[in-house]
């Protein structure tokens, strides 16, 4: 049971538009920054967005995120069959001793 | 570019330990904090601890669960970073990453390649 709330899984078809919602608490969310990881099949996760909403360099726009108190979304626009993977939230928790804590994780299908 | 890689695949038997090294290339460790993530097959994402430089100390933080069971540590002479988990079990059974933890702000900026271990009698 995971502390971050994901669905498991979200679909959409290339170049459409798809959220993928985190859910969580006043400890970890609502007052911590978080992060997003993309795992392509059989590869390391690989960071996606950080501080709620900003992009590394090399990760294209059509990847965005936003928190709202207890929850952050990661949209994806234009979707592409290169997208699909797993994708996972994840913050810091200062209520816990487990200090990092992690989405179950949303399978993305590109139908 | 900053590249974390991990030694190889690793077979152990219940109750024995083993130690994942993660050596940066292209960067280094010193003074960025060190996190060990695993993945058990077809599940998420599972922190496991971490280690902290703090000025001229070191601080570390481990997971509850494995609290007794994993140490965590770095050789900055070799710019290595190793993960040990002892008393194995077969829940043990996954891959287990290392992540450079971002100095600017929370976050896992590099991920290493991953290594399975795999616990079986």
């Amino acid at each position: 049971q995971s502390v971050l709330t994901q669905p498991p899984s979200v679909s959409a078809a290339p170049g459409q538009k798809v959220t993928i919602s985190c859910s969580g608490s006043s400890s970890n969310i609502g007052n911590n920054y978080v992060s997003w990881y993309q795992q392509l099949p059989g590869t390391a996760p690989k960071l996606l967005i950080y501080d709620n909403d900003q992009r590394p360099s090399g990760i294209p726009d059509r990847f965005s995120g936003s928190k709202s108190g207890t929850s952050a979304t990661l949209a994806i626009t234009g979707l592409q069959t290169g997208d699909e993977a797993d994708y996972y939230c994840g913050t810091w928790d200062g209520s816990l001793s487990d200090y990092v804590v992690f989405g179950g994780g949303t399978k993305l299908t590109v139908l | 570019q900053v590249q974390l890689v991990q030694s190889g695949a690793e077979v152990r038997k219940p109750g024995s330990s083993v130690k994942v090294s993660c050596q940066a290339s292209g960067g280094t460790f010193r003074n960025y904090p060190i996190n060990w993530v695993r993945q058990a097959p077809g599940q998420g994402l599972e922190w496991m601890g971490a280690i902290i430089p703090v000025f001229d100390t070191t601080n570390y933080n481990y997971a509850q669960k494995f609290q007794g069971r994993v140490t965590i540590s770095t050789d900055e002479s070799t710019n290595m970073a190793y993960m040990e988990l002892s008393g194995l079990r077969s829940e043990d059974t996954a891959i287990y990453y290392c992540a450079r933890e971002s100095k600017v702000t929370t976050t896992f900026d590099y991920w290493g390649q991953g290594t399975l271990v795999t616990v079986s009698s």
